[in-house]
């Protein structure tokens, strides 16, 4: 099945610099790649996505990249403020035989820490 | 409004006294899954289910039985809970394609002692 590393598992930036987070999945079918925030004491939330397509997507000051043929992805975070730290989760799906197509699976988690 | 609620949020329980966790959602939602939450461990998956009357095994299943009767509850079974099984529960739910977004419950936190 699938399997999704993810790194580091912990990072720590200063305000307004850029932090990335690196996950690399192993099922060559998988073909969307959602990226999750989780605040504390909440569940995770959907931040941004990627669909297989595409090798970039922004949304204001975070952005996603794929690579299909490395088979990993990123996320980047620019001009970094104190409310994103959280723990960050990348997930993968598609892969897998056709019952099990829509299944999520998750990498271990990233908790960013931003200092003021 | 969209949500995915789980009950209990917060509960203490002896060794191998059976309970259950629930889980509701009412966006009519295929798929649904079960999650626990380790420090360093992120997020494992322990069933899934596609549909209704579908279930599948994840990573984790031992010591769990899940049901799928509706398709908009997802009942986690402890049988019988051992300390181990302390942990921090989530149940998630989505349109069964793979291109769709989870949304998640607000977490269980079970401590067996």
């Amino acid at each position: 099945g699938e399997n999704v590393e993810q790194h580091p598992s912990t990072l720590s930036v200063q305000e307004g610099d850029s932090a990335v987070i690196k996950c690399t999945y192993s099922d060559s079918a998988s073909n969307y790649f959602p990226w999750y925030k989780q605040e504390l004491g909440k569940g995770p939330q959907l931040i941004i996505d990627i669909r297989s397509n595409v090798g970039e997507k922004k949304d204001q000051r975070i952005a996603v990249t794929l690579n299909k043929t490395a088979k990993h992805f990123s996320l980047h975070i620019t001009e970094t403020q104190p409310e994103d730290s959280a723990v960050y989760f990348c997930a993968a799906s598609g892969g897998g035989d056709g019952g099990s197509q829509g299944n999520l699976i998750f990498g271990k988690g990233t908790k960013l820490s931003v200092k003021p | 409004e969209a949500q995915v609620t789980q009950n209990p949020r917060y509960l203490i329980t002896v060794t191998g006294k059976k309970l259950t966790v629930t889980c509701s959602q009412n966006m009519n939602h295929e798929y649904m899954s079960w999650y626990r939450q380790d420090p360093g461990l992120g997020l494992r998956q322990i069933y899934y289910s596609m549909n209704v009357e579908v279930t599948d095994k994840g990573d984790v299943p031992e010591g769990y039985k899940v049901s799928r009767k509706e398709k908009r509850n997802f009942p986690l079974i402890l049988e019988s809970p051992s300390p181990n099984q302390t942990s921090l529960y989530f149940c998630a739910s989505k349109y069964r394609g793979p291109n769709t977004e989870a949304f998640f419950g607000q977490g269980t936190r079970l401590t067996v002692v």
